[in-house]
């Protein structure tokens, strides 16, 4: 049980923005949200996490709505190197991580 | 610094034979864990370690063994492969508290 809902497969241009959703209406409070990708068949790469606050970091930024329920992941500028599967994880202190399908980002020339 | 290393990248194994994955991380993480990654599928969890000498099962175990020595190593053990073992094995380390894992590149294994 992943716990977060993701679309399938999404597209984005090369250049524009990438906004990824996640679902997860039923996060506790102590429940962080966090985000990793896997390119190819290699080992997942982590992104960014945050627990209310919006969050940014070299790679993305990370916007979580105020009833947390939701959160979008934002490749500002996408390149080609972006694509991959993204996941959107929910985790608290002391929890594996608890990987779901994702969602397969095609950036597109 | 190496961060996650797994060994070997690649594997392949007859039905039967039994194999150790290794996993070494030198940034002194408490948290050691495996997960497996079948074709398509996101990873899924099969043992996981808070501590030397502590060991806990994830969602899939059956089939395979862990031990924790030291903080450093946590090696993977199939006692006798068979071929529903065939996966992309992903072992992974991260410290206490809300803070993310690094995972090593994986170990491609074959059961024929």
């Amino acid at each position: 049980d992943a716990k977060t809902t993701q679309p399938p497969s999404m597209d984005c241009a090369e250049g524009r923005a990438a906004n990824l959703p996640c679902n997860h209406s039923t996060i506790s409070g102590n429940e962080y949200v966090y985000w990793y990708r896997q390119i190819h068949s290699q080992g997942p790469q982590y992104i960014i996490h945050g627990l209310k606050n919006n969050e940014t970091n070299e790679m993305a930024s990370l916007i979580i709505t105020e009833d947390r329920k939701s959160s979008t992941l934002i490749l500002p500028h996408a390149t080609l190197r972006d694509t991959a599967v993204y996941y959107c994880i929910r985790k608290n202190y002391g929890q594996n991580f608890v990987f779901g399908p994702g969602t397969r980002l095609s950036v597109l020339p | 610094n190496a961060g996650v290393t797994q060994t070997p990248k690649f594997q392949v194994l007859k039905t039967g034979q039994s194999m150790t994955l290794q996993c070494a991380q030198d940034m002194n993480h408490e948290y050691m864990s495996w997960y497996r990654q079948d074709p398509g599928m996101g990873l899924r969890l099969i043992h996981y370690s808070v501590g030397a000498g502590i060991t806990d099962q994830g969602e899939v175990p059956n089939g395979y063994n862990v031990s924790r020595s030291t903080t450093e190593d946590f090696p993977l053990r199939l006692l006798s492969a068979a071929p529903s073992q065939t996966s992309v094995y992903f072992c992974a380390s991260n410290i206490k508290g809300h803070r993310e894992a690094f995972f090593g590149q994986g170990t491609r294994l074959t059961v024929v």
